[in-house]
């Protein structure tokens, strides 16, 4: 079946600018979670969303990050006012439902570059 | 809080011979562990997983991984490298339960090369 989409695959953006991130999860999947990827930080947690209960929110950097999941599958990350610290490969990934064992799969991944 | 090293930023392995990637973790209680893969410009796709059961887990590609308890470790290994093996690979781990053992952290990644 299909896996994790993102889009757009490559964004580059200009700083101050606001931009948002797509995720359509694997179908029935009702965990989500996004990631970041930088040369600095390695991956690292951002934010997580289990059905229709309220996300969690502890790995977002600042509050010009924010996340939404509607309808319990698509999930857009809107980043405002980037900076070029926010440059990075922003990963999605999904599990059936949040149980540990549970295997995340993971999008290709949008490549945020701020100029 | 749960971690992650893989002491390795890169391995290089001529093909045809074994090759190991290590890892080793720390966590509050039981662990769940996790190899994935990731060539360039690509995400990370899912190779093995360690649960509960017996020790060495075999997944994708014939890459195994032997879940060792006393020293924490998960050490990713194959009996013969082929060159379409290099690729960055990254350990992780989740906790059973608590505060973010939803949320998988990761080691910083070993860089594998396999020379023909």
């Amino acid at each position: 079946g299909a896996g994790v989409s993102q889009s757009p695959s490559n964004k580059v953006t200009e700083k101050g600018k606001d931009v948002e991130l797509r995720c359509d999860p694997i179908s029935g999947h009702t965990a989500l979670y996004w990631y970041r990827q930088s040369l600095g930080q390695g991956l690292e947690f951002l934010i997580y969303f289990q059905g229709n209960s309220a996300p969690d929110k502890s790995g977002l950097p600042s509050d010009r990050f924010s996340a939404e999941r509607t309808g319990g599958s698509v999930s857009t990350l809107t980043i405002q006012r980037t900076q070029q610290e926010d440059s990075a490969v922003y990963l999605c990934a999904s599990s059936p439902t949040s149980g540990g064992g549970n295997t995340q799969y993971f999008g290709p991944g949008t490549r945020l570059t701020v100029l | 809080a749960q971690s992650v090293a893989q002491p390795e930023d890169q391995v290089n392995v001529a093909e045809g011979n074994p090759l190991t990637v290590k890892c080793t973790y720390s966590v509050s209680g039981n662990p769940y562990l996790f190899w994935y893969v990731q060539y360039p410009n690509r995400g990370l796709q899912f190779l093995l997983k360690y649960i509960t059961g017996d020790n060495l887990v075999k997944g994708s590609y014939g890459f195994e991984a032997e879940f060792n308890k006393s020293q924490t470790s998960f050490h990713l290994k194959k009996p013969s490298a082929l060159v379409s093996d290099s690729a960055l690979y990254f350990c992780a781990v989740r906790g059973y339960s608590g505060a973010g053992s939803y949320q998988l952290t990761f080691g910083k990644g070993t860089k594998l090369s396999v020379i023909p």
